[in-house]
Parts: C-alpha cells; structure tokens; sequence
C-alpha cells in the first residue's frame, strides 16, 4: 500500500544536539511538507518542497534544516538553535499545484515523530 | 489574511447522539476546504474535501459536511456518534493556486457513554 512512513515514532534530544526526522513516501507526489504540532495551536508549517533539490520555508522554519535530493524522501533536521523543539511533528505529501492545478488535493500525512528533549 | 477558525476547542457528545462541529474560514474566493481526523500519536485523515459544486460533501465514517457562502462556514455533521469517532478534528483551507494549507487550531470530541 502507499503511504508515508515517518521514523523514529519517539525522539530524544540532548541539549545541543541535532537530530534529524525521516520521512519517506511511496505515493509519487512531487510536492512535501513538515509540520510542527502543539497542544491547541494546530499544525504550522515548516518547510515545504515542491519539487526535487527546492524547497522554501514555512511559518516557523527558524531552527530547522531540510532537503529534497529524492523525490521520495524529505527529511527534517532539528538543529541546537531551536530552543524550543519538544513537539510532535508531521510530514506530508501531496500532487504539486501547478497554475492552480490540482488546488483540490489533499495533503496525505504520515504518523508522525513525536521529539523530547532529555 | 487568509485563515481558517475552529471556535470550539473541546464537545463532549453522547454516543448515538448528532455531532456538529463548526468551521469558518475567510478567503476573498471560495476557497478549498477540508477536514481532517486525529487519533492520538496518529497522522491525520481525511474525512472529505469541498472546492465546488454540491454544497452539501459526503465523506468516509458517516461524516458530511455543508458549505455555506453566505456564513463563512463549512461544519461537519455526524447523525449519530460511536464511541470510535472520540478523536481530534481539524478544519483546513486553502486559496486557488496556494501550495500551502491552513489549520484550525482543532476541535477534541469526548464521546460519552
């Protein structure tokens, strides 16, 4: 079946340390996305991806790394200067909006890595 | 500025009972809306999407949700609650053409006996 497969599903992060986020998909879309949860402030976006070797920033990418060298995957590097990194984070993936093409479609989400800081 | 709103944060429902959750976005054009279900420690799903035509979208678990240009809204309804639908509910939107979605801030559904 094809899906998005987000690992780990648990995440620890010492004081200073980058970690790093996978995220794979089997669907063949082109455009991805990462996702930052908190309790009652919904979903903000980090990073987006359209398309391979691109990739723009989002609402809240500050402290935050990424890069798109596959279409498949687009993993999510969690640097020492996000002060504030304990969060569950989603990735997504989608058919790329083009001209306002495919505006209708649906982001599909994987099941997300939740990260603490020990 | 486009947004999306969820007023309420939390319903406590019987089972059997009709759920409604509301929804109001705002957008200069009618924009593309969608609903998402979250079970715990799980990604979302969508229940359905909405971007013309038909005001009334039926989607999957029994759920639909009406479009109303006139309020800004596009809340979702169930006639008849099972204890499995206990989960978190978001409402999402997006202009023609944007690659990005907006969230609501969610809506928690407590299911009671």
């Amino acid at each position: 079946d094809g899906g998005i497969t987000q690992s780990p599903k648990y995440l620890f992060r010492k004081e200073g340390q980058n970690v790093t986020l996978s995220c794979e998909q089997n669907l063949n879309h082109d455009a991805m996305y990462w996702y930052r949860q908190d309790p009652g402030q919904g979903l903000r976006l980090i990073y987006y991806s359209q398309i391979v070797n691109d990739f723009q920033k989002g609402d809240i990418a500050e402290g935050y790394s990424v890069s798109r060298e596959k279409k498949e995957s687009f993993p999510l590097t969690v640097t020492s200067a996000q002060k504030n990194p304990t969060a569950f984070y989603l990735c997504a993936s989608s058919i790329t909006i083009y001209r306002g093409e495919n505006s209708n479609q649906p982001q599909h989400f994987g099941d997300g890595t939740r990260l603490s800081i020990l | 500025a486009q947004s999306v709103t969820q007023p309420d944060i939390h319903i406590t429902v019987s089972e059997g009972a009709s759920l409604e959750l509301r929804c109001n976005y705002s957008y200069g054009a009618t924009p593309y809306l969608f609903w998402y279900v979250q079970s715990p420690g799980q990604g979302l799903q969508l229940l359905l999407k909405y971007f013309s035509g038909d005001t009334l979208v039926q989607g999957i678990k029994g759920f639909e949700a009406e479009f109303k240009r006139s309020q800004s809204s596009f809340n979702l309804r169930k006639p008849s609650v099972h204890w499995s639908d206990a989960a978190e509910y978001f409402c999402a939107g997006r202009s023609f053409g944007n690659e990005k979605l907006t969230f609501g801030t969610g809506t928690r559904l407590t299911i009671i006996p």
